[in-house]
């Protein structure tokens, strides 16, 4: 099993609507996770944090489930503009070096 | 956030040179950056793990005479790659958590190797 997997998609979705990613991770030691958006040949940016209660950033929720070794990225009243990958990052204490997901690809079209 | 500035972002060079790349936190000391590779379509692969003041740890599969790192300092690491070959062609990222940071990751803008 790898160590933090997504589904890559691409998940097509019209704007407006609601759109969700799960990411699983296997190191059950984790500590810190995140959920990074990257575009077309472009680096990595940092979207949010994802906390033990959850978190919301506007249109965007974030959601960790410690029990099931899942994070949750929920996207509402998509935009053209979130069309991108997201990735989940995962970064177990103490060694401090991430693991991301191979990301899951989201096109938002009119 | 955090500022991470690579350097350059574009570079077409021969086969057989080698390449520098610089990676700066512009606005805080990092003792550890990384190194990522990835190729069209595909997702980030870890090459490296930069350590101010100490040898590089390399991932399986990496050759360490090939991708040279230096990190010289707390806000400096540089990725060489010698005796560039088409094969190496690729978007070289690096990446840095400022200390105290829990963990974030702000990545530089990266780096576009063609090799011809």
């Amino acid at each position: 099993r790898k160590e933090v997997e997504q589904d890559p998609g691409p998940f097509n979705v019209p704007e407006g609507a609601t759109v969700a990613f799960n990411c699983t991770y296997s190191n059950s030691a984790s500590q810190s996770f995140f959920w990074y958006r990257q575009d077309c040949r472009k680096e990595p940016k940092l979207l949010m944090s994802v906390y033990s209660s959850g978190n919301e950033d506007g249109r965007f929720t974030a959601q960790l489930n410690r029990a099931s070794q899942y994070i949750s990225l929920l996207i509402r009243d998509s935009k053209l503009s979130d069309s991108a990958t997201y990735l989940c990052v995962v970064s177990p204490g103490g060694s401090y070096i991430p693991t991301f997901g191979r990301g899951t690809s989201l096109i938002v079209h009119p | 956030g955090a500022v991470v500035s690579q350097h350059p972002s574009w570079v077409i060079c021969k086969s057989g040179t080698s390449v520098k790349i610089e990676c700066r936190s512009l606005d805080f000391q990092a003792t550890t950056m990384f190194w990522y590779r990835q190729f069209p379509k595909q997702s980030l692969m870890l090459m490296a793990t930069s350590n101010e003041g100490s040898k590089a740890t390399y991932e399986q599969g990496v050759e360490k005479d090939k991708f040279l790192i230096n990190h010289a300092s707390l806000t400096l690491s540089t990725l060489t790659v010698t005796s560039a070959h088409p094969e190496d062609s690729s978007f070289y990222i690096c990446s840095a958590s400022p200390i105290g940071s829990g963990n974030t990751i702000y990545f530089g803008e990266g780096s576009w190797l063609t090799v011809v």
